[in-house]
Protein backbone atom coordinates (compact mmCIF):
# COMPACT_ATOMS: atom_id res chain seq x y z
CA UNK A 1 0.00 0.00 0.00
CA UNK A 2 1.42 3.45 -0.95
CA UNK A 3 2.16 6.04 1.16
CA UNK A 4 2.88 9.50 0.73
CA UNK A 5 4.36 11.90 3.34
CA UNK A 6 5.68 15.58 3.22
CA UNK A 7 7.37 17.32 6.01
CA UNK A 8 7.31 19.92 7.01
CA UNK A 9 3.65 20.38 7.42
CA UNK A 10 4.14 24.06 7.07
CA UNK A 11 7.25 26.83 5.74
CA UNK A 12 7.26 30.01 6.02
CA UNK A 13 10.15 32.16 3.84
CA UNK A 14 10.67 35.60 3.18
CA UNK A 15 10.24 36.90 -0.87
CA UNK A 16 13.27 35.94 -3.15
CA UNK A 17 14.53 33.00 -1.25
CA UNK A 18 14.64 29.86 -3.10
CA UNK A 19 12.92 26.43 -1.10
CA UNK A 20 12.41 22.79 -1.58
CA UNK A 21 9.67 20.75 -0.49
CA UNK A 22 10.15 17.62 0.13
CA UNK A 23 7.64 14.28 -0.63
CA UNK A 24 8.56 10.59 0.76
CA UNK A 25 6.70 7.44 -0.52
CA UNK A 26 6.82 3.97 0.61
CA UNK A 27 6.06 1.93 -2.63
CA UNK A 28 9.42 2.20 -4.89
CA UNK A 29 6.72 0.76 -7.91
CA UNK A 30 5.42 4.11 -8.42
CA UNK A 31 4.73 4.68 -11.91
CA UNK A 32 4.54 8.67 -11.85
CA UNK A 33 4.61 11.69 -9.44
CA UNK A 34 2.38 14.74 -9.63
CA UNK A 35 2.76 18.21 -7.79
CA UNK A 36 -0.21 19.99 -7.35
CA UNK A 37 -0.93 23.33 -6.01
CA UNK A 38 -4.04 24.21 -3.99
CA UNK A 39 -5.13 27.81 -2.49
CA UNK A 40 -7.74 27.78 0.05
CA UNK A 41 -11.03 26.51 -0.39
CA UNK A 42 -10.16 26.03 -4.44
CA UNK A 43 -9.40 22.61 -6.12
CA UNK A 44 -6.16 21.20 -7.36
CA UNK A 45 -3.70 23.18 -9.95
CA UNK A 46 -1.11 20.76 -11.43
CA UNK A 47 2.36 21.90 -11.58
CA UNK A 48 4.37 19.18 -12.83
CA UNK A 49 4.09 15.46 -13.69
CA UNK A 50 7.45 13.35 -13.56
CA UNK A 51 6.84 10.07 -15.27
CA UNK A 52 8.70 6.76 -14.44
CA UNK A 53 10.99 7.20 -17.21
CA UNK A 54 11.88 10.73 -16.14
CA UNK A 55 14.05 11.96 -13.23
CA UNK A 56 12.98 15.52 -13.31
CA UNK A 57 11.10 17.91 -14.97
CA UNK A 58 10.93 22.19 -14.93
CA UNK A 59 8.55 24.85 -15.18
CA UNK A 60 9.11 28.36 -15.03
CA UNK A 61 10.58 28.63 -11.39
CA UNK A 62 9.86 25.03 -10.88
CA UNK A 63 11.98 22.13 -10.57
CA UNK A 64 10.59 18.93 -9.77
CA UNK A 65 12.82 15.59 -9.36
CA UNK A 66 12.03 12.20 -8.72
CA UNK A 67 14.28 9.38 -6.72
CA UNK A 68 12.84 6.14 -6.75
CA UNK A 69 15.42 3.96 -5.51
CA UNK A 70 15.08 6.54 -2.32
CA UNK A 71 11.21 6.66 -2.16
CA UNK A 72 11.59 10.89 -2.37
CA UNK A 73 10.45 13.56 -4.59
CA UNK A 74 11.03 17.23 -4.76
CA UNK A 75 9.92 20.64 -5.58
CA UNK A 76 12.32 23.34 -5.60
CA UNK A 77 11.00 26.90 -6.44
CA UNK A 78 13.04 29.56 -7.41
CA UNK A 79 12.94 32.88 -5.88
CA UNK A 80 9.81 32.55 -4.57
CA UNK A 81 6.74 35.51 -4.93
CA UNK A 82 3.90 35.90 -2.45
CA UNK A 83 1.80 34.93 -4.99
CA UNK A 84 3.66 31.01 -4.34
CA UNK A 85 2.22 31.02 -0.86
CA UNK A 86 -0.19 27.93 -1.01
CA UNK A 87 -0.69 24.60 0.14
CA UNK A 88 1.80 22.24 -2.16
CA UNK A 89 0.49 18.75 -2.51
CA UNK A 90 2.76 15.86 -4.01
CA UNK A 91 0.76 12.68 -5.48
CA UNK A 92 1.84 9.07 -6.43
CA UNK A 93 0.15 6.30 -8.96
CA UNK A 94 1.43 2.69 -9.63
CA UNK A 95 1.69 1.72 -12.72
CA UNK A 96 -1.76 1.28 -15.01
CA UNK A 97 -3.87 3.04 -11.95
CA UNK A 98 -4.89 6.18 -12.47
CA UNK A 99 -5.48 6.39 -8.43
CA UNK A 100 -2.99 8.87 -6.69
CA UNK A 101 -2.40 8.75 -3.17
CA UNK A 102 -2.02 11.96 -1.76
CA UNK A 103 0.66 13.53 1.32
CA UNK A 104 -1.13 15.73 3.45
CA UNK A 105 0.71 19.16 1.93
CA UNK A 106 2.98 21.23 2.95
CA UNK A 107 1.29 24.99 3.78
CA UNK A 108 3.97 27.54 2.60
CA UNK A 109 3.71 31.32 3.36
CA UNK A 110 6.09 33.72 1.43
CA UNK A 111 6.73 36.94 3.65
CA UNK A 112 6.73 39.92 1.59
CA UNK B 1 -9.52 24.61 -23.45
CA UNK B 2 -12.44 24.19 -21.15
CA UNK B 3 -11.18 22.59 -18.15
CA UNK B 4 -12.94 20.05 -15.58
CA UNK B 5 -16.09 21.61 -14.53
CA UNK B 6 -18.24 20.62 -11.68
CA UNK B 7 -21.31 21.32 -10.27
CA UNK B 8 -22.98 22.82 -8.39
CA UNK B 9 -20.00 24.61 -6.05
CA UNK B 10 -22.05 24.59 -2.63
CA UNK B 11 -24.65 22.15 -1.56
CA UNK B 12 -25.96 21.87 1.89
CA UNK B 13 -28.08 18.54 2.71
CA UNK B 14 -29.39 17.43 6.00
CA UNK B 15 -28.53 14.22 7.33
CA UNK B 16 -29.99 11.26 6.00
CA UNK B 17 -30.45 12.86 2.27
CA UNK B 18 -29.18 11.69 -0.87
CA UNK B 19 -26.67 14.20 -3.13
CA UNK B 20 -25.54 13.79 -6.69
CA UNK B 21 -22.77 15.76 -8.09
CA UNK B 22 -21.54 16.25 -11.16
CA UNK B 23 -18.13 16.59 -13.44
CA UNK B 24 -17.50 16.94 -16.87
CA UNK B 25 -14.29 16.39 -17.91
CA UNK B 26 -11.78 18.28 -20.44
CA UNK B 27 -12.55 17.64 -24.07
CA UNK B 28 -11.32 14.57 -25.19
CA UNK B 29 -10.20 13.08 -21.67
CA UNK B 30 -11.86 9.52 -20.85
CA UNK B 31 -10.93 9.16 -17.59
CA UNK B 32 -12.47 10.60 -14.62
CA UNK B 33 -11.94 9.98 -10.88
CA UNK B 34 -13.45 11.38 -7.78
CA UNK B 35 -11.78 12.51 -4.48
CA UNK B 36 -13.09 13.35 -1.04
CA UNK B 37 -11.00 16.27 0.98
CA UNK B 38 -11.24 16.94 4.35
CA UNK B 39 -9.18 17.87 7.00
CA UNK B 40 -8.67 15.15 9.12
CA UNK B 41 -8.16 12.41 6.36
CA UNK B 42 -6.85 14.55 3.80
CA UNK B 43 -7.41 13.49 -0.36
CA UNK B 44 -9.31 10.30 -0.65
CA UNK B 45 -9.67 8.19 -3.47
CA UNK B 46 -13.11 7.32 -4.32
CA UNK B 47 -13.24 5.32 -7.92
CA UNK B 48 -12.42 6.33 -11.16
CA UNK B 49 -14.24 5.23 -14.37
CA UNK B 50 -13.17 4.87 -17.90
CA UNK B 51 -15.66 4.33 -21.11
CA UNK B 52 -18.48 4.34 -18.86
CA UNK B 53 -16.93 1.32 -16.24
CA UNK B 54 -15.63 1.89 -13.10
CA UNK B 55 -11.89 0.89 -12.99
CA UNK B 56 -11.10 1.32 -9.37
CA UNK B 57 -12.30 1.71 -6.18
CA UNK B 58 -11.17 3.45 -2.90
CA UNK B 59 -12.16 2.01 0.37
CA UNK B 60 -15.65 3.97 1.19
CA UNK B 61 -18.87 3.08 2.44
CA UNK B 62 -21.32 1.51 -0.68
CA UNK B 63 -23.82 4.51 -0.25
CA UNK B 64 -21.28 6.35 -2.62
CA UNK B 65 -21.46 5.16 -6.20
CA UNK B 66 -20.73 6.73 -9.52
CA UNK B 67 -21.23 6.39 -12.73
CA UNK B 68 -20.16 7.40 -16.15
CA UNK B 69 -22.15 8.93 -19.21
CA UNK B 70 -21.18 8.10 -22.89
CA UNK B 71 -20.07 11.98 -23.36
CA UNK B 72 -17.45 11.13 -20.76
CA UNK B 73 -19.48 13.18 -17.92
CA UNK B 74 -19.42 11.50 -14.79
CA UNK B 75 -21.86 11.61 -11.52
CA UNK B 76 -21.30 10.92 -7.95
CA UNK B 77 -24.11 9.68 -5.80
CA UNK B 78 -24.22 9.68 -1.76
CA UNK B 79 -27.09 7.59 -0.39
CA UNK B 80 -28.18 8.56 3.75
CA UNK B 81 -25.58 11.65 4.48
CA UNK B 82 -24.08 11.30 7.29
CA UNK B 83 -22.25 14.81 9.06
CA UNK B 84 -18.74 12.80 8.11
CA UNK B 85 -19.85 13.34 4.79
CA UNK B 86 -19.11 17.25 4.68
CA UNK B 87 -16.27 17.42 2.75
CA UNK B 88 -14.83 19.22 -0.87
CA UNK B 89 -15.41 16.59 -3.35
CA UNK B 90 -13.00 17.03 -6.68
CA UNK B 91 -13.01 15.13 -9.90
CA UNK B 92 -10.06 14.99 -11.92
CA UNK B 93 -9.94 13.79 -15.64
CA UNK B 94 -6.86 12.67 -17.51
CA UNK B 95 -6.41 10.99 -20.87
CA UNK B 96 -5.28 7.91 -19.10
CA UNK B 97 -3.10 5.45 -20.95
CA UNK B 98 -1.70 8.34 -23.18
CA UNK B 99 -0.74 10.77 -20.46
CA UNK B 100 -1.36 10.57 -16.62
CA UNK B 101 -1.31 13.78 -15.93
CA UNK B 102 -4.70 14.98 -13.91
CA UNK B 103 -6.34 17.70 -14.42
CA UNK B 104 -8.85 18.51 -11.58
CA UNK B 105 -12.07 20.64 -10.74
CA UNK B 106 -13.08 23.22 -8.24
CA UNK B 107 -14.57 21.12 -6.42
CA UNK B 108 -18.25 20.84 -4.73
CA UNK B 109 -18.28 22.26 -0.79
CA UNK B 110 -21.05 19.66 0.45
CA UNK B 111 -22.46 20.68 4.08
CA UNK B 112 -24.10 18.02 6.38
CA UNK B 113 -26.31 19.65 8.91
Amino acid sequence: KQEVTQIPAALSVPEGENLVLNCSFTDSAIYNLQWFRQDPGKGLTSLLLIQSSQREQTSGRLNASLDKSSGRSTLYIAASQPGDSATYLCAGANFGNEKLTFGTGTRLTIIP
Amino acid sequence: KAGVTQTPRYLIKTRGQQVTLSCSPISGHRSVSWYQQTPGQGLQFLFEYFSETQRNKGNFPGRFSGRQFSNSRSEMNVSTLELGDSALYLCASSFRQTSYEQYFGPGTRLTVT
